[in-house]
């Protein structure tokens, strides 16, 4: 049970180029979730995706989007990288909706743009 | 809407105790608290919920105060590896399907 697995974990951009955060569990779980960690800042909500087929905005979406490619995978887009979106970028799933359920958090990619 | 966690900061010797505050402006249905350490993802450590039900960890406690909107951990004969940055995440009552929000942290180290 790898549980959930994000790739790459870092990541060197220049500013305008574009990609795709990977991320995946093997645990079965409906819910995804996309963060961003800044320092002082805590975990903040970019994306989510409650099941699969469907995904909502989350705190801070502008400048991303995403794809909930099958239960398994949640895949995040910056289409045009700028410096402010250098961050950490944590993948999230959970079985059920947030209320109760317990969130399993990938590594984490490290991402800077230049 | 982002939740107060205090203090932002605490030393404490191994052996010492420690309470963590986390304070919101919205009536709550839950209140969830996840430690990272440096370098690494958040790891759960336990939910609080409306009416009393806790789930997670069995050496760590919390309280839930529903009527204030706070809950507070209480960490105990503080061990090395409590060291980390502490996060509560708030979950508001009769919104659908909202997100957790998360606090900015309190960091905890602990010396021998």
């Amino acid at each position: 049970n790898a549980g959930v697995t994000q790739t790459p974990k870092f990541q060197v951009l220049k500013t305008g180029q574009s990609m795709t955060l990977q991320c995946a569990q093997d645990m079965n779980h409906n819910s995804m979730y996309w963060y961003r960690q800044d320092p002082g800042m805590g975990l903040r909500l970019i994306y989510y995706s409650a099941s699969e087929g469907t995904t909502d905005k989350g705190e801070v979406p502008n400048g991303y989007n995403v794809s909930r490619l099958n239960k398994r995978e949640f895949s995040l887009r910056l289409e045009s990288a700028a410096p402010s979106q250098t961050s950490v970028y944590f993948c999230a799933s959970s079985y059920s909706m947030p209320d109760t359920d317990t969130q399993y958090f990938g590594p984490g990619t490290r991402l800077t743009v230049l | 809407q982002q939740p107060v966690q205090s203090p932002q900061a605490v030393i404490l010797r191994e052996g010492e105790d420690a309470v963590i505050n986390c304070s919101s402006s919205k009536a709550l249905y839950s209140v969830h608290w996840y430690r990272q350490k440096h370098g690494e993802a958040p790891v759960f450590l336990m939910i609080l919920l409306k009416g009393g039900e806790q789930k997670g960890h069995e050496k760590i406690s919390a309280s839930f105060n529903e009527k204030k909107q706070q809950s507070s951990l209480y960490l105990t004969a503080s061990q090395l590896s409590y060291s980390g940055t502490y996060f509560c995440g708030t979950y508001p009552m009769n919104t659908g399907f909202q997100k957790l929000v998360f606090g900015t942290g309190t960091r905890l180290l602990v010396s021998p």
